[in-house]
C-alpha cells in the first residue's frame, strides 16, 4: 500500500469555481499535513500545512486534515488563473523509523481558465 | 539569499556514463533530500540526511549514492546510467525535517540516451 495516493487530474475548471484537491494516507503515524505547488518546470514550494486533525484557512485556501478516515483536503474559492499549478499533499511524522522522510503524492494538475 | 541551488539545470548522459548533480544551500539547513520527479508520478525520494555525515536511503535509492561532508553541499552521484534514470531531479533543504518547510532547488533535468 503506497503512503499516499493522489488523483493526479488533470482538473480543469472556470475562473472563479471553489477547487476541491484531495488525499489519502495509510501511515497512521503522520500529525504534519503539508501542502505543495509547483508551477511548470519550477521546485514545488509550501502553500501552508496542518498539524493533527482540523482545518486551517489562509486567504482564499483551506487545508483540512480528518484523521479518523486518514484523508486530507485542500479548498480553493474564487480559484484565479493564477492558481494553475500541480498542487502535491505531503504528510509525514517525525517520529519512529520514518524520521525525516518527506512523502509526496503524485499531484493534481489543476487548471483554471478565464 | 540564493536559497537552493542545483547544477547543472540539464544534462544529456550516454548509457554506462557516470555524473554527479551538486546541490548546496545556504540557509544552514540539517535536513537535505534528493527527489526524482517523473512525469504524473509526483516526488520519489532518492536520499536524505538529517545532518553532515549523516545519510539514508528513500524509496528508490538503487543506481544512486549520496554524501554528506559539510552542512551546505549535498550531491548526487548517478553512476552506470540507464534510460530508467532519466527524470527531474530536485535537491530540497529543510530546518528540521517534518514539520518545517522544505525549499527546492530549480531542479536538474537529466536525459539518458
Amino acid at each position: 500500500q503506497k503512503e499516499v495516493e493522489q488523483d493526479p487530474g488533470p482538473l480543469s475548471v472556470p475562473e472563479g469555481a471553489i477547487v476541491s484537491l484531495n488525499c489519502t494516507y495509510s501511515n497512521s503515524a503522520f500529525q504534519y499535513f503539508m501542502w505543495y505547488r509547483q508551477y511548470s518546470r519550477k521546485g514545488p514550494e509550501l502553500l501552508m500545512y496542518t498539524y493533527s486533525s482540523g482545518n486551517k484557512e489562509d486567504g482564499r485556501f483551506t487545508a483540512q486534515v480528518d484523521k479518523s478516515s486518514k484523508y486530507i483536503s485542500l479548498f480553493i474559492r474564487d480559484s484565479q488563473p493564477s492558481d494553475s499549478a500541480t498542487y502535491l499533499c505531503a504528510p509525514g511524522t517525525d517520529r519512529g523509523s520514518t524520521l525525516g522522510r518527506l512523502y509526496f503524492g503524485r499531484g493534481t494538475q489543476l487548471t483554471v481558465w478565464p | 539569499n540564493a536559497g537552493v541551488t542545483q547544477t547543472p539545470k540539464f544534462r544529456i548522459l550516454k548509457i554506462g556514463q557516470s555524473m554527479t548533480l551538486q546541490c548546496t544551500q545556504d540557509m544552514n539547513h540539517n535536513y537535505m533530500y534528493w527527489y526524482r520527479q517523473d512525469p504524473g508520478m509526483g516526488l520519489k525520494l532518492i536520499y536524505y540526511s538529517v545532518g553532515a555525515g549523516i545519510t539514508d536511503k528513500g524509496e528508490v535509492p538503487n543506481g544512486y549514492n549520496v554524501s554528506r561532508s559539510t552542512t551546505e553541499d549535498f550531491p548526487l552521484r548517478l553512476e552506470l546510467a540507464a534510460p530508467s534514470q532519466t527524470s527531474v531531479y530536485f535537491c530540497a533543504s529543510s530546518y528540521s525535517g517534518v514539520g518545517t518547510e522544505a525549499f527546492f532547488g530549480q531542479g536538474t533535468r537529466l536525459t539518458v540516451v
